[in-house]
């Protein structure tokens, strides 16, 4: 079945760095890939959608100047988080679709747990 | 490796139950969850089981899991207009790492 990989899968730095967490389709061409951020035991928020070649798409309250999205090719994407503090300890989840909305299949990487210091 | 699934489509006449199946490989999971996403939205968290639990029901939900044949079901009661989405199953390792199925799309027949 199709594979979608992040890295690194825990990262932890200090507060006021940037980090950058890589989402990669390994076996498919994603058309479109989605950002979430997960609290323990609780929902999955969408963060943005990314199409490759165009600037991503954010959902409302997530500051696009913090959380940098990036889809350079059909199977990677990446996520920066610039300036990062505390409150953004949390695990990244993205997905990866050959159509254009979430309503297509996704299939989803294992997640990028987050500690910042 | 870790490996979930779940077919995609799935009709139900509005009232009747619906039942989602799931079917997984690595049994060493810690706790098992149910998601919801309607279009352009999150996955909502509907409910979880934990590995050594049979049965757990909340409200209109009821999840069942067979560990001997490795398989997760969630069934809704009554099923209403609104509960039409895409639902996902998960297996959670306690290693902060997640697999998910590749959702069922649940299409409620008036």
């Amino acid at each position: 079945g199709a594979v979608v990989s992040q890295h690194p899968s825990r990262v932890i730095c200090k507060s006021g760095t940037s980090v950058k967490i890589e989402c990669r389709s390994l076996d498919f061409q994603a058309t479109t890939m989605f950002w979430y951020r997960q609290f323990p035991k609780q929902s999955l928020m969408l963060m943005a959608t990314s199409n490759e070649g165009s600037k991503a798409t954010y959902e409302q309250g997530v500051e696009k100047d913090k959380f940098l999205i990036n889809h350079a090719s059909l199977t990677l994407s990446t996520l920066t988080v610039t300036s990062a503090h505390p409150e953004d300890s949390s695990f990244y989840i993205c997905s990866a679709s050959t159509g254009a909305s979430s309503t297509d299949t996704q299939y989803f990487g294992p997640g990028t747990r987050l500690t910042v210091l | 490796g870790e490996d979930v699934e779940q077919s995609l489509f799935l009709s139900v006449r509005e009232g009747d139950s619906s039942v989602i199946n799931c079917t997984y490989t690595d049994s060493s999971s810690t706790y098992l969850y149910w998601y919801k996403q309607e279009p352009g939205a999150g996955l909502q968290l509907l409910t979880y089981i934990f590995s050594n639990m049979d049965m757990k029901q909340d409200q209109r939900l009821t999840v069942l899991l067979n560990k001997k044949d490795k398989h997760l079901s969630l069934r809704i009661a009554d099923t209403q207009t609104g509960d039409s989405a895409i639902y996902f199953c998960a297996e959670d390792f306690g290693n902060e790492k997640l697999t998910f199925g590749t959702g069922t799309r649940l299409t409620i027949i008036p």
